[in-house]
């Protein structure tokens, strides 16, 4: 049963940039895709990225700009950077294992593992 | 705002069967799979559905997806007082090149 563990700072100034990584274990990280998703207090979900083991990615057209996620498969980690930090990016962070498939412009996926999930709280 | 539309919340009784729907359109349920998850308080999501209609190893046949056209449904039968949760809906959108998901639903089983 594969199991992942997101770590990384709780607290992070705005304007600044926060930094997580995930560590899968039980598994190999290599053949799929890695999702990082964020919940604000009280609110639902949204869905922030994806990377293939491979490196490439997809990423939230209202976070693109500042988004960028990284995989490194000795490790067996994937990492997510998200820039310029405003308190409205305050959420429990959520990195999740994507199963399923592409076709062309179509995807026929789901998350099947999650992680516990981080508070990061952005505050001076 | 939520790309995928659900009822913010729900009730029932024990015992009795409940169903939620979740919306969106033809380039993201339409043209894509559909996924459910449960989101007990404190506790990150866990897969409860996918592929629309399919039941993930050790998830009891009390509940049931299933798509038509631009919406999906979760089915829930024998309501239990352990289904007090957040549930989602999930899927690709093709034309946003990125993951959806709708805004969830409270269940409240009193």
């Amino acid at each position: 049963q594969v199991q992942l563990q997101e770590s990384g700072p709780g607290l992070v100034k705005p304007s600044e940039t926060l930094s997580l990584t995930c560590t899968v274990s039980g598994g190999s990280i290599s053949s799929y895709y890695w999702s990082w998703i964020r919940q604000p207090a009280g609110k639902g979900l949204e869905w922030i990225g994806r990377i293939y083991s491979s490196g490439s990615t997809n990423y939230n057209p209202s976070l693109k700009s500042r988004v960028t996620m990284s995989v490194d498969t000795s490790k067996n980690q994937f990492s997510l950077k998200l820039s310029s930090v405003t308190a409205a990016d305050t959420a429990v962070y959520y990195c999740a294992r994507v199963r399923g498939y592409c076709n062309g412009d179509n995807c026929y996926s789901y998350f099947d593992s999650w992680g516990q999930g981080t508070l990061v709280t952005v505050s001076s | 705002q939520s790309v995928l539309t659900q009822p913010p919340s729900m009730s029932a009784a024990p015992g009795q069967k409940v169903t939620i729907s979740c919306s969106g359109s033809i380039s993201n349920i339409g043209n894509n799979y559909v996924s459910w998850y449960q989101q007990l308080p404190g506790t990150a999501p866990k897969l409860l559905i996918y592929d629309n209609n399919k039941r993930p190893s050790g998830i009891p046949d009390r509940f049931s997806g299933s798509k038509s056209g631009t919406s999906a449904t979760l089915g829930i039968t024998g309501l239990q007082t352990g289904d007090e949760a957040d549930y989602y809906c999930g899927t690709w959108d093709s034309s946003l090149s990125a993951g959806v998901f709708g805004g969830g639903t409270k269940l409240t089983v009193l």
